[in-house]
């Protein structure tokens, strides 16, 4: 079956580095993707993964190994405003029509 | 500026009754999509439509119904036959719905709360 798995919640300290694991099982693969959810809010792009390795943007970088079935999302000097849900999503290339698997998301707790 | 707008932000609903939300995009895609977010678990779909007046179902369409009249617009009917229809409801859209072509990720409207009395 299709299943992504989320640590459901996590605790750093601010401008420390946090490291959010994603794993997944799927028919087919079609890419990864992280977005940020702010509690009651909309989830926000945060970035977008088809080959394997590392891609950086700004404080944020993102890992995918599809032999492994991983992702990671990487968060640097931590701020207080990164407290949020990080939400992986898989696009399933068994699927005709490309939708999104999503994870439950992992809550980030940002301590002083 | 472009974005996805949805209306009400939170939404009572006696039961028994339908209602409907709206979701209202000038991105200019042709895909577009309603989520449900209940606590704990990850996003899932009811309906996506990838053109005018057509749409399919998704993993939990029972008791919800859509149309797509436009390109700009898809709202949802939550209808009294939805059994536990109290939740966070998202709509998105995209470019297209991607694969090979392209990244194609989704853009989120800021969501309507539904609660049932």
């Amino acid at each position: 079956g299709q299943n992504i798995d989320q640590p459901t919640e996590m605790t750093a300290t601010e401008g420390a580095i946090v490291q959010i694991n994603c794993t997944y099982q799927t028919s087919g693969f079609n890419g990864l993707f992280w977005y940020q959810q702010h509690a009651g809010e909309a989830p926000t792009f945060l970035s977008y993964n088809v080959l394997d390795g590392l891609e950086e943007k700004g404080r944020f970088s993102s890992f995918l190994s599809r032999s492994k079935g991983y992702s990671y999302l990487l968060l640097k000097e931590l701020q207080m405003k990164d407290s949020a849900s990080y939400l992986c999503a898989v696009r399933d290339e068994a699927d005709s029509n490309y939708q999104l698997i999503w994870g439950a998301g992992t809550k980030l707790i940002i301590k002083p | 500026d472009g974005g996805i707008t949805q209306s009400p932000k939170y939404l009572f609903r006696k039961e028994g009754q339908n209602v409907t939300l709206s979701c209202e995009q000038n991105l200019n895609h042709d895909a577009m999509y309603w989520y449900r977010q209940d606590p704990g678990q990850g996003l899932r779909l009811i309906y996506y439509s990838q053109i005018v007046n057509d749409f399919q179902k998704g993993d939990i369409a029972e008791g919800y119904s859509v149309s797509r009249e436009k390109k700009e617009s898809f709202p949802l009917t939550v209808t009294s036959a939805q059994k536990n229809p109290t939740a966070f409801y998202l709509c998105a859209s995209s470019m297209g719905l991607g694969g090979t072509v392209h990244r194609s990720e989704q853009f989120f409207g800021p969501g309507t709360r539904l609660t049932v009395l």
